[in-house]
This record gives C-alpha cells, sequence and structure tokens, in this order.
C-alpha cells in the first residue's frame, strides 16, 4: 500500500510570502505528527493530531505556523509571513493507533530567500 | 524544541567494528523507537521496544528499553558501509512521540 506521502517535496519562497505543505497519512491511520529538521539538526516536534481530539500544538515555535487536518485524512501545515529561520525540511509521520511506531514521509524541504 | 538527549553526537569507526548508542529522558516512556535515516529521505524504523528491561534484535541491530523506563540503547555489530546515516531513537510516554538530537555514523572501509 501507499506510504505517507508529502508535497511539495521541496519548496522555495521569498521571505515574508506564506507557504502550505500537505501530507496524506497512510490510509486508516488515526495519528498524525509534523515535525521539522534544520539542517544536521535533530527532529523537533510541532504538532499531533489524534483522531478528533484537540491538537498537541505545544511545539509550533510561533503564531506564524498552524496546521489543520480533515478527520483523519489529509494534514496541511501553513507558515505565514515566512522568514529564512523557518528554512528546514518538514517531515510529516503517521501511525494506526497512539502506541503503534511512526511511518514517515520523505518531508517537504523548504528554503526561504 | 522538545527534544531528547541521545549520545554520542556523531561516531566514525571502522568497518567491522561495533556501534553504541543511547537516548535518556527526564520521563517515563511506555515505548521505545529506534530510526534511521539516509539523505533526503524520512527516517524507517528499526527497532520497536515496549516493555521495561525487554531486547529486541533486528540482524546486527540490537535495542534495550532501559529498566528505569527513562532510556534506551542501540547496538550495531560487526559495522558495514552501508549502516552509514543518522540513527534517532524517539519515546512515548502517554501521549506523544518525541523525538532524540540523533547520531551520525560514518564507517571508514
Amino acid at each position: 500500500g501507499a506510504g505517507v506521502s508529502q508535497s511539495p517535496s521541496n519548496k522555495v519562497t521569498e521571505k515574508g510570502k506564506d507557504v502550505e505543505l500537505r501530507c496524506d497519512p497512510i490510509s486508516g491511520h488515526t495519528a498524525l505528527y509534523w515535525y521539522r529538521q534544520r539542517l544536521g539538526q535533530g527532529l523537533e516536534f510541532l504538532i499531533y493530531f489524534q483522531g478528533n481530539s484537540a491538537p498537541d500544538k505545544s511545539g509550533l515555535p510561533s503564531d506564524r505556523f498552524s496546521a489543520e487536518r480533515t478527520g483523519e485524512s489529509v494534514s496541511t501545515l501553513t507558515i505565514q509571513r515566512t522568514q529564512q529561520e523557518d528554512s528546514a525540511v518538514y517531515l510529516c509521520a503517521s501511525s494506526q493507533i497512539p502506541n503503534s511506531p511512526l511511518h514517515f514521509g520523505n518531508g517537504t524541504r523548504l528554503t526561504v530567500t | 524544541g522538545q527534544q531528547l538527549n541521545q549520545s554520542p553526537q556523531s561516531m566514525f569507526i571502522q568497518e567491522g567494528e561495533d556501534v553504541s548508542m543511547n537516548c535518556t529522558s527526564s520521563s517515563i516512556f511506555n515505548t521505545w523507537l529506534w530510526y534511521k535515516q539516509d539523505p533526503g529521505e524520512g527516517p524507517v524504523l528499526l527497532i520497536a521496544l515496549y516493555k521495561a528491561g525487554e531486547l529486541t534484535s533486528n540482524g546486527r541491530l540490537t535495542a534495550q528499553f532501559g529498566i528505569t523506563r527513562k532510556d534506551s540503547f542501540l547496538n550495531i555489530s560487526a559495522s558495514i558501509p552501508s549502516d552509514v546515516g543518522i540513527y534517532f531513537c524517539a519515546g512515548r510516554g502517554t501521549y506523544k512521540y518525541i523525538f532524540g538530537t540523533g547520531t551520525r555514523l560514518k564507517v571508514l572501509a
């Protein structure tokens, strides 16, 4: 079956513009995470969706970042008024149930010029 | 950001050597996962651990769930050049997964 799909794979944008990143999780997976990975760094938690519960937004670095998820399907991460420090790879992961391992997409590489 | 302490940060080893890395947390976890990430790709699951004290192998890889539930270890035996990459631990308490800072492994042939 299909894995986690993220689009676009690469995005170059000018400082101050808004960007929207998309994640299609594995069908039937109830949990969905977004992580940020700066060059040469680890995975920084951003936001967690679990079923119909209120998302855990505790990792979002500022109010320029927001994310939505439609039911148990696609999720979008939006960054408004992008800054150069937003340049990173944004990874999405999903799992079938909360305690099961995460399956990752290949990420969106965002470059803010 | 929310990340776990992972060590060593990086290591260069000779082909054939064994490798050890570990992850520690200030919180108790119920699940530990170990992942490997190759350049330009997302992390891929290596081993999953669900019980304190559990020792699980996957080929040349062996991982352990620490008895205190606050740490985990990954060992790679007889390393080969394709083991190069970044290894991440991930822990989950009662709610969400948090990842370690990563160990960058380079294997010299």
